[in-house]
């Protein structure tokens, strides 16, 4: 089964509210996880690296005030899309520091 | 990081084998072979990995040129749930190493 649970696994919501997105490792622990975004059509890429307990370190380009990202335990990173607009509607993926099996199944967040 | 090259896309029959090629000419002495595969709408899945000898598993089987330039992601008999996007990936095996996606080959099968 998976070993990496990502919630929700879509999500609508209105323009200018804030949506929350939780990564899971579920038998191990992770120190350190991962976040990527994923257009249409396109490839995965990295939006920021979660370390447990301490701050997030963001992909060039990323703005870190509108993606929150907490990683607080050593099983749970959370990302939080703030004041999300239109734009902001993709596939948005986690994964756990693993060497193979990381990755959790996305969420596909439309922002209306 | 070291850079993959891959077909953006392939077409296969259903029921028959696939090779799916990826080449790496920059390759370092520590750097495993990867291979992901995403299906529509779900999360990267893992394939398979190696260093320099070929190897099967459940799924597939790798084969690896033996300068390492290069390798084949073999599909033995190729299902349409096999139709997915195909990343071939460079990197050592720890475990907290973020990877770095290409665009992979998308790879179509035909009934």
């Amino acid at each position: 089964g998976a070993v990496v649970s990502q919630h929700p696994s879509r999500v609508i919501c209105k323009s200018g509210t804030s949506v929350k997105i939780e990564c899971r490792s579920l038998d191990f622990q992770a120190t350190t996880m991962f976040w990527y975004r994923q257009f249409p059509k396109q490839s995965l890429m990295l939006m920021a690296t979660s370390n447990e307990g301490s701050k997030a370190t963001y992909e060039q380009g990323v703005e870190k005030d509108k993606f929150l990202i907490n990683h607080a335990s050593l099983t749970l990173s959370t990302l939080t899309v703030t004041s999300a607009h239109p734009e902001d509607s993709s596939f948005y993926i986690c994964s756990a520091s693993r060497v193979h099996d990381r990755f959790g199944s996305g969420t596909r967040l439309t922002v209306v | 990081d070291a850079k993959t090259t891959q077909p953006n896309s392939m077409e296969s029959n259903e029921e028959e084998p696939v090779h799916l090629p990826c080449n790496h000419s920059t390759i370092s002495g520590t750097d495993y072979i990867h291979w992901y595969r995403q299906l529509p709408s779900q999360g990267p899945e893992y394939v398979i990995h190696g260093l320099t000898s070929n190897v099967n598993n459940r799924m597939a089987s790798l084969a690896i040129a033996e300068d390492r330039k290069s390798s084949t992601l073999i599909l033995h008999r190729a299902t349409l749930r096999d139709a997915a996007v195909y990343y071939c990936i460079l990197g050592d095996m720890n475990r907290d190493d973020k990877i770095i996606f290409g665009k992979g080959t998308r790879l179509h099968i035909l009934p």
